[in-house]
């Protein structure tokens, strides 16, 4: 079945430390996004792509980094300029327009200490 | 970034109640969509509209495109206790070609 995995569920990183999210979807989706949560919050966009080998900043980017080398696959960095990486941080997927949506990963929760 | 504005921002009510929350914009939409975020995991689709004045129902659930097409509504009749979650709302931004998300409604159910 299609899908989106992002991995790994939880995360544990020192401050201070660089630390990459995983995301790779199977849908044939042109499109990805990146997301972050915090605790009784909305979804805010970090970071988006809509085609191999480009990406845009979303209205967060500062202290975070994005890749997009293959269509399947959007890895997100934490950098240590990201003052308080703390937060739940979901991946999705869409076609291109997304027409129908966006379709989520389970989502990674990321904890520095 | 703009946010849509989402209402009620949360919700505790008893198990077999019935549920409504809307979203407003300032800016047309083509699409609305609602998701449901359960505790820990990312959301998921629950309806979608793309015609303004259509009705959608999938089960317990109905959702309507406002003809202003800048809100639209989401009802949950008879309410259980895994109606539990936040409840987003999302349009379709046509210019940007990405979705524009509620700030979500957050429902608890009793049993």
């Amino acid at each position: 079945d299609g899908g989106i995995t992002q991995s790994p569920k939880y995360l544990f990183r020192k401050e201070g430390q660089n630390v990459t999210l995983s995301c790779e979807q199977n849908l044939n989706h042109d499109a990805m996004y990146w997301y972050r949560q915090d605790p009784g919050q909305g979804l805010r966009l970090i970071y988006y792509s809509q085609i191999v080998n480009d990406f845009q900043k979303g209205d967060i980017a500062e202290g975070y980094s994005v890749s997009r080398e293959k269509k399947e696959s959007f890895p997100l960095t934490v950098t240590s300029a990201q003052k308080n990486p703390t937060a739940f941080y979901l991946c999705a997927s869409s076609s291109q327009g997304a027409t129908r949506g966006y379709t989520f990963g389970s989502g990674t929760r990321l904890t520095v200490v | 970034g703009q946010q849509l504005n989402q209402s009620p921002q949360s919700m505790f009510i008893q198990e077999g109640e019935d549920v409504s929350m809307n979203c407003t914009s300032s800016s047309i939409f083509n699409t609305w969509l609602w998701y449901k975020q359960d505790p820990g995991e990312g959301p998921v689709l629950l309806i979608a509209l793309y015609k303004a004045g259509e009705l959608t129902s999938n089960g317990r659930l109905t959702a309507q495109f406002g003809i202003t097409r800048k809100d639209s509504f989401l009802n949950i009749s008879a309410s259980i206790p895994s109606d539990v979650g936040i409840y987003f709302c999302a349009g379709r931004d046509t210019g940007f070609q990405k979705l524009v998300f509620g700030t979500g409604t957050r429902l608890l159910v009793s049993p």
